[in-house]
Parts: C-alpha cells; structure tokens; sequence
C-alpha cells in the first residue's frame, strides 16, 4: 500500500533550527511536496523535490533522498510565525497525491 | 487577484439535507480537486477532475458527487449528509502541465451534520 509517516509533534525554541523528517511508500514516484498549514487555514505551498538533494529557499530547506525514500524539510532562525503545521505529501505514477497527517510544529521563546 | 474560493466557509445542517459547497477558481487550472481534513488523518482526496466533463473518485467518495460542467467550476454535493461528513473540506487547483504540481488551496469549508 502507499504512505506517508511523519512526526505528530515537534517543539522547537525561537532562532533555533528543526529538521521535520517524513518517509514515504508510493506506487511509482513524481515527487515530494512540503505544504505549510497554519491552524484553520488553508495549506500553502512551500516546496517540490523530484531529484536526490537539497532544495534552499530562504531559511526553508528541503532535502530527498529517492533510494531510501525520504525527505526532510529544514526550518532555520526559526519565527514564533513557523508556529503551523507541516504536511508532506508524496505523488504516485498517477500523479496522485498520497498526504501525510501532517506534524504539528510548537515555537517556543 | 489569482484565488480559489468556496461558499459557504461555515455550515451547520441536519441530517438527510442536501447541500452544495461550491469551488471556483480564477487560474484557468485544468486540475480541481476536494479533500475532508480531519485531526490525526490529514488530507483525503475525495473527487478530483482533470479537466471539464472528467471527474474520478478519490480515497473518500462515498456520499459525496461532484460535476465540472466548467472549467473555473467544481462544486461539492452531499445528496443526503450524515454526521460523520462533519469535518474541515478545501477545494484546490492546478496546472497539469510542467513537472511541479503545486496545487492552491481554497479557505476551507467547515460543515458541522447534526
């Protein structure tokens, strides 16, 4: 079957850094989105990785590794701001969407 | 402004009353898409639609029917919803061309069944 694990929670302090793993099972693979999703608002997009590697946008990073299949998003200089949920989601051979439940990331001061 | 929207954002029913959730985008986004998000399950595709007049069933379907009879247009139809269609529903949309799909999210829909 396909899916997607990531962390349920994760607590981080301000200006540090938090590494938000997710592994993913999918038949066929046309690559791994990161979403960003602040409590009862809509997802927005943050990163799209199809190429083993690291991906900087910003302090946002995204990282893929397609043998072991997985990936990490890197939030740096962290903002009570980057307080939000975080959703990986990995797409099939039928360019479907397989989403993770997503991890709840806490900033604290 | 490049957006999708829905109506109503909030909705209490009752039990065996149909409904409509509408979706409209002003993209020109061949791909349309319905999702439920509940705690703990993230987001389920419930229909989606490739372009007008092509619509297939997602992971959750049953209970729900969905046309596109336009392209900006893809509402949402629970012919007679039960409680457990209580939930959080975002439409979204994308191209379908190019190798990055990134999909935009409506503000969501939460509809409460009694």
């Amino acid at each position: 079957g396909q899916n997607i694990d990531q962390p349920t929670e994760m607590t981080a302090t301000e200006g540090a850094i938090v590494q938000i793993n997710c592994t993913y099972q999918t038949s066929g693979f046309n690559g791994l989105f990161w979403y960003q999703q602040h409590a009862g608002e809509a997802p927005t997009f943050l990163s799209y990785n199809v190429l083993d590697g690291l991906e900087e946008k910003g302090r946002f990073s995204s990282f893929l590794s397609r043998s072991k299949g997985y990936s990490y998003l890197l939030l740096k200089e962290l903002q009570m701001k980057d307080s939000a949920s975080y959703l990986c989601a990995a797409m099939d051979s039928n360019y479907q969407l397989i989403w993770g439940a997503g991890t709840k990331l806490i900033i604290k001061p | 402004e490049a957006q999708v929207t829905q109506n109503p954002r909030y909705l209490i029913t009752v039990t065996g009353k149909k409904l409509t959730v509408t979706c409209s985008q002003n993209m020109n986004h061949e791909y349309m898409s319905w999702y439920r998000q509940d705690p703990g399950l993230g987001l389920r595709q419930i229909y989606y639609s490739m372009n007008v007049e092509v619509t297939d069933k997602g992971d959750v379907p049953e209970g729900y029917k969905v046309s596109r009879k336009e392209k900006r247009n893809f509402p949402l139809i629970l012919e007679s919803p039960s409680p457990n269609q209580t939930s959080l529903y975002f439409c979204a949309s994308s191209y379908k061309d190019g190798i990055a799909y990134e999909q935009y999210f409506g503000p969501g829909t939460r509809l409460t069944v009694t």
